[in-house]
């Protein structure tokens, strides 16, 4: 398996709270990304980060934001959670984002906002 | 953006058959993944395809680029109960350094014992 940890793995929350969401990788890859998963929807990238302090939206990054002060560490916060927002969120990690983009995924947080 | 297209979206089968699945763009990708998901858990690589037309094996699971660069083949042989799971397919683009991948809704897998 590859090194990365998501915590918490479960968490119930109440509209308009902060909550952040940590990533935590133990095999150096520059990589690390955010995704939401919904039914009917599949996987949808939020952020992304190519580097330390190096972040880019995806394409549903309304009301979410991102750091990476390490490298092994990425950090997805919710500003002020919405019901919207109850999903369950992956982190991957990758190597290299070019030819080779095998993304490996964390066991995911599942997160509900009241 | 652009889409991958996995239909239908649930399969079932009976334990030993045989099931092939695919995965269409409109667009060309540079790079095929094939994932598969357990409940409760993140998607976990099964095969990696980087060429046309390359076909590449991991036990009984064979997956296939498409030789338009525009699909990509996943075929399960002789199933067990085990395989049961959510089946992704995911594509690379061939354009940008920045360019990111992108994930087919997926295929539920069921096998009947």
């Amino acid at each position: 398996d590859a090194g990365i940890t998501q915590s918490p793995r479960h968490k119930v929350t109440e509209t308009g709270t902060p909550v952040t969401l940590r990533c935590h990788q133990t095999e150096n890859h520059r990589y690390m990304y955010w995704y939401r998963q919904d039914p009917g929807h599949g996987l949808r990238l939020i952020h992304y980060s190519y580097g330390v302090k190096d972040t880019d939206k995806g394409e549903v990054s309304d009301g979410y934001s991102v750091s990476r002060s390490k490298t092994e560490d990425f950090l997805l916060t919710l500003e002020s959670a919405t019901s919207s927002q109850t999903s369950v969120y992956f982190c991957a990690i990758s190597e290299d984002n070019l030819a080779k983009n095998i993304q490996y995924f964390g066991a995911g947080t599942r997160l509900s906002v009241l | 953006g652009q889409q991958l297209n996995q239909s239908p979206q649930s399969m079932f089968i009976q334990e030993g058959e045989d099931v092939s699945m695919n995965c269409t763009s409109s667009s060309i990708f540079n790079t095929w993944l094939w994932y598969k998901q357990d409940p409760g858990e993140g998607p976990v690589l099964l095969i990696a395809l980087y060429k046309a037309g390359e076909l590449t094996s991991n036990g009984r699971l064979t997956a296939q680029f498409g030789i338009t660069r525009k699909d990509s083949f996943l075929n399960i042989s002789a199933s067990i109960p085990s395989d049961v799971g959510i089946y992704f397919c995911a594509g690379q683009p061939t354009t940008g350094a920045n360019s990111k991948l992108t994930f087919g809704k997926g295929i539920t897998l069921s096998v009947r014992p």
